[in-house]
């Protein structure tokens, strides 16, 4: 059973303040890793992907991959109130398998 | 932008009867789209790959009688609720390849 973590939280942060997310994964042959954005009541939205080991930016978002520890992480400088929602974790493990396994999503609650 | 649509946005219907959700590919073709749910307060599920032209492939657990899948056309899969129940209501959602890792705008489907 392929299996992905998180960290139910709730996370709660100060406005400007660094969020770090934290996500583990069972499957050691994964290669595809995707961090999304769920604002309640609407469909995830993707903000970040990453496939090979180290950091990735985009704007405010860092993605870290540790395929060894089969961890990754999502890192939100300059939290705004506005990045209040559910991250969503999922892990893809390529090839010609497409299918998405999800984390059960950490709340973030960024406070002004 | 959006990769795909889906309608209806939401839904509610009675107990026994059946529903049918859309899902579009926009501006590209798309033999293998996904249908997922997500329950209140969970995470995403992969139900079934739809394939145009053939059967739909279904997760474990997922009924093949209950959740009707048709994928006729290069830009359309449908899925078909029948005999709905409450705990069939949940958040529907679709995406397609070779975009999978964007999903569609969901529709919600409340059975009374």
């Amino acid at each position: 059973q392929k299996e992905v973590e998180q960290n139910s939280g709730p996370l709660s942060v100060p406005e400007g303040a660094i969020a770090s997310l934290n996500c583990t994964y069972s499957d050691r042959g994964s290669q595809s890793f995707f961090w999304y954005r769920q604002y309640s009541g609407k469909s995830p939205e993707l903000i970040m992907s990453i496939y090979s080991n180290g950091d990735k930016e985009d704007g405010r978002f860092t993605a870290q991959l540790n395929k060894a520890s089969q961890y990754v992480s999502l890192l939100i400088r300059d939290s705004q109130p506005s990045d209040s929602a559910t991250y969503l974790c999922a892990v893809n493990s390529g090839g010609s398998n497409y299918k998405l396994t999800f984390g059960k999503g950490t709340l973030l609650t960024v406070n002004p | 932008g959006a990769v795909v649509s889906q309608h209806p946005s939401w839904v509610i219907c009675k107990s026994g009867t059946s529903v049918k959700i859309e899902c579009r590919s926009l501006d590209f073709q798309a033999t293998t789209m996904f249908w997922y749910r997500q329950f209140p307060k969970q995470s995403l599920m992969l139900m079934a790959t739809s394939n145009e032209g053939s059967k739909a492939t279904y997760e474990q657990g997922v009924e093949k009688d209950k959740f009707l899948i048709n994928h006729a056309s290069l830009t359309l899969s449908t899925l078909t609720v029948t005999s709905a129940h409450p705990e069939d209501s949940s958040f529907y959602i679709c995406s397609a390849l070779p975009y999978e890792q964007y999903f569609g705008p969901g529709t919600r489907l409340t059975v009374t």
